[in-house]
């Protein structure tokens, strides 16, 4: 039973548009929530987190969106960029993370366009 | 400063075998976690570690073991090994064992083990 899901796995979009993720969970005792990108032959990395008390978290061109009554979030990337093009994993942890570790979707693999 | 630095990047064992893949957190990090990553998948929570003591265990065959030693470096022992434990073995460090308060987990590259 997936407790993370990202549905697409795979997006194209245009150089210099937005580039929206989406990431679905369904335990309702996940308290925070991270993006993580992923070149091949490398390992995940930290790329923007929300905790379940706020709405939204901005950092540069990544704003991540949290809607808990749905039970999704989303990741937006203004502009894309060539270098944006990765695969990007959810990851949802409860309780901080510590005992439990965190719960990981599938990913998604996002392909800019020249 | 360096990162999260793992061995051997790459292994070939037959099944049955044993294995211990190697770790080395980020300079002042004293936390570190282990993930599986089976190929298409997202990662999968294998251990965490802190102060040398196991504060975390997913769900993963007691073929699996782990120690963090006082330098806080790791070691990930599978023993008896399937064909199915072929994976990306991801190491992460954080400082503290929470996420958030005390800062997010940094992964390495990772140690790629095929099982034949």
């Amino acid at each position: 039973d997936q407790q993370v899901k990202q549905n697409s796995p795979s997006l194209s979009v245009q150089e210099g548009r937005i580039s929206i993720l989406n990431c679905d969970y369904t335990n309702s005792m996940f308290d925070y929530f991270l993006w993580y990108k992923k070149y091949p032959a490398e390992g995940p990395t930290f790329l923007i987190s929300i905790s379940s008390i706020k709405d939204k978290n901005e950092d540069g061109r990544f704003t991540v969106f949290l809607n808990k009554s749905a039970k999704h979030l989303s990741l937006h990337i203004v502009p894309s960029q060539p270098g944006d093009s990765a695969v990007y994993f959810c990851a949802a942890s409860a309780r901080g993370g510590g005992a439990d570790g965190l719960t990981f979707g599938k990913g998604t693999h996002l392909i800019i366009q020249p | 400063d360096a990162g999260v630095t793992q061995s051997p990047t790459h292994l070939i064992k037959t099944r049955g075998q044993h294995v211990t893949l190697r770790c080395s957190p980020i300079s002042g990090h004293k936390s570190v976690s282990w993930y599986q990553q089976v190929l298409g998948q997202g990662p999968q929570f294998i251990f965490q570690y802190y102060e040398k003591e196991e504060r975390g265990r997913g769900n993963f065959p007691d073929r699996f073991s782990a120690r963090q030693f006082p330098n806080y470096s790791s070691e990930l022992n599978v023993n008896a090994l399937l064909l199915g434990d072929s994976a990306l073995y991801l190491c992460a460090s954080s400082q503290g064992v929470l996420l958030g308060g005390v800062g997010e987990l940094f992964f390495g590259e990772g140690s790629r083990l095929t099982v034949l």
